[in-house]
């Protein structure tokens, strides 16, 4: 079966710090990968998404980056945080080629990141 | 233009009763797909029901059922006899058949339920 893991759960960090968050799945191979970020209370805003490596696509401009340095590993950066980074940062995955059964996205646990 | 709209912010409903959770979706593409998504306080998203855009039947799935109406484009999740671990998040989205684009979903900004014993 597959599954998903993401780290840290949780991240507290001053403005202006660096920021590296992980995402890692198992079980399944060339996934569709994806980043979203949710305030509180809010929906879930995709920051990017992937279909292969080193293939990263940005929905919105911002102060993050992706990176996809393997098949089943998904990053997001950034050099230099802001206050308005703060929030629930959730990877997930699917696949386009029906080993699901809706092709339906699969998420991780989050990390919730809180910048000082 | 706003894609995926649900309109209750927040609702309670009584143990044991039914809640219907309205979701109205806006597209062009003949082919797409609608989800229902529940995220309880520890933030996880759990996939509920799916629903396509020529499925001829309203999705089912347990207690959970898709009130699907195609013409008035809405998607309304409803689930029956309400138990206290359905309080949560729940998230409507879309899928539109874009395949080269990644599979991608447009979310909606939830509805809380909140089930009272």
């Amino acid at each position: 079966s597959q599954t998903i893991h993401q780290w840290p759960a949780t991240l507290v960090q001053p403005v202006g710090s660096p920021l590296s968050l992980e995402c890692t799945v198992e079980g399944t191979s060339n996934p569709n990968l994806y980043w979203y970020r949710q305030a509180a209370g809010r929906g879930l805003q995709l920051l990017f998404y992937s279909v292969g490596i080193g293939q990263i696509s940005s929905e919105v401009p911002q102060n993050l980056s992706a990176s996809r340095p393997q098949d089943r590993q998904f990053i997001l950066s950034s050099k230099k945080l802001l206050l308005s980074d703060s929030g629930f940062y959730l990877c997930a995955w699917s696949t386009n080629h029906g080993t699901t059964r809706y092709n339906e996205q699969f998420f991780g646990p989050g990390t919730r990141l809180t910048v000082l | 233009a706003q894609k995926i709209t649900q309109t209750q912010p927040g609702m309670f409903v009584q143990e044991k009763e039914a809640v219907t959770l309205d979701c109205t979706y806006d597209t062009s593409d003949p082919s797409y797909g609608l989800f229902w998504y529940k995220q309880p306080s520890s933030g996880e998203m759990i996939f509920l029901i799916y629903q396509g855009s020529y499925d001829q039947q309203n999705a089912t799935e347990g207690r959970y059922s898709l009130n699907f109406q195609k013409a008035r484009k809405s998607a309304n999740l409803v689930i029956s006899a309400s138990q206290l671990g359905d309080s949560a998040m729940y998230f409507c989205a879309m899928r539109e058949a874009s395949w080269a684009a990644g599979n991608k979903l447009t979310f909606g900004g939830g509805t809380r339920v909140l089930v009272k014993p």
